[in-house]
């Protein structure tokens, strides 16, 4: 069975520039969540999806990050415009649905923001 | 408030030993359910065990068993025969309450195995 797919792995630019990152949740999974994690920090939800409606993003910074997940499967996490702080790790998870117990993440894709 | 508490430094555990990482958490909800997560130098996040609150039994996972205990709110994670590979970032979290599948997570505990 295919894992969690996140691309890019790996993104650099530059402030007040603009990033979008894709995620494709493993296959059947019904819930998709976006995670914020800083340097020495554990992850912090941004958003959670079910199917195509969004349950929970109170921790998204909604004045410059946006997600989207518009046929119920992949998704897609965008930053306009990006500041210094927002260099972290951004792993997608999902899970059969909202009531199941394990989340099972992606290899995460790494933001520098200069 | 934090909700899951991870404060060891950094461990060194010679290869084939046994090492405990510590958890605390705070809740008021009666029903939560408590995580283990492997993050190695790669970046994904791993699931290794689950404890649910109202489990009498403590998990267990091949090399894994987590250590709960209720009373005191701590959920401590065993790791049996240390293996090389075994080498990363572990990290404990917390989900509240049916129906709700956010996680909070701590900040977790960095182990090296030495051969």
């Amino acid at each position: 069975e295919a894992g969690v797919a996140q691309s890019p792995r790996y993104k650099i630019i530059e402030k007040r520039q603009s990033v979008a990152f894709w995620c494709n949740p493993i296959s059947g999974h019904a819930t998709l969540y976006w995670y914020q994690q800083i340097l020495g920090q554990g992850p912090k939800l941004l958003i959670q999806f079910q199917n195509n409606g969004v349950v929970d993003d109170s921790q998204l910074p909604k004045d410059r990050f946006s997600a989207e997940r518009l046929k119920g499967v992949d998704s897609t996490l965008k930053i306009q415009p990006a500041k210094l702080e927002d260099s972290a790790v951004y792993l997608c998870a999902s899970s059969l649905d909202t009531l199941a117990e394990t989340q099972y993440f992606g290899p995460g894709t790494r933001l520098l923001v200069l | 408030a934090q909700k899951i508490t991870q404060t060891q430094p950094g461990m060194f555990v010679q290869e084939k030993e046994a090492v405990t990482l510590d958890c605390t958490y705070d809740t008021s909800d009666q029903s939560y359910g408590l995580f283990w997560y492997k993050q190695p130098s790669s970046g994904e996040m791993i699931f290794l065990i689950y404890q649910g609150s109202y489990d009498e039994q403590n998990a267990t996972e091949g090399r894994y068993s987590l250590n709960f205990q209720k009373a005191r709110k701590s959920a401590n994670l065993v790791i049996s025969a240390s293996q090389l590979g075994d080498s990363a970032m572990y990290f404990c979290a917390m989900r509240e309450g049916p129906g709700n599948n956010r996680l909070a997570f701590g900040k977790g505990n960095q182990v090296v195995v030495i051969p």
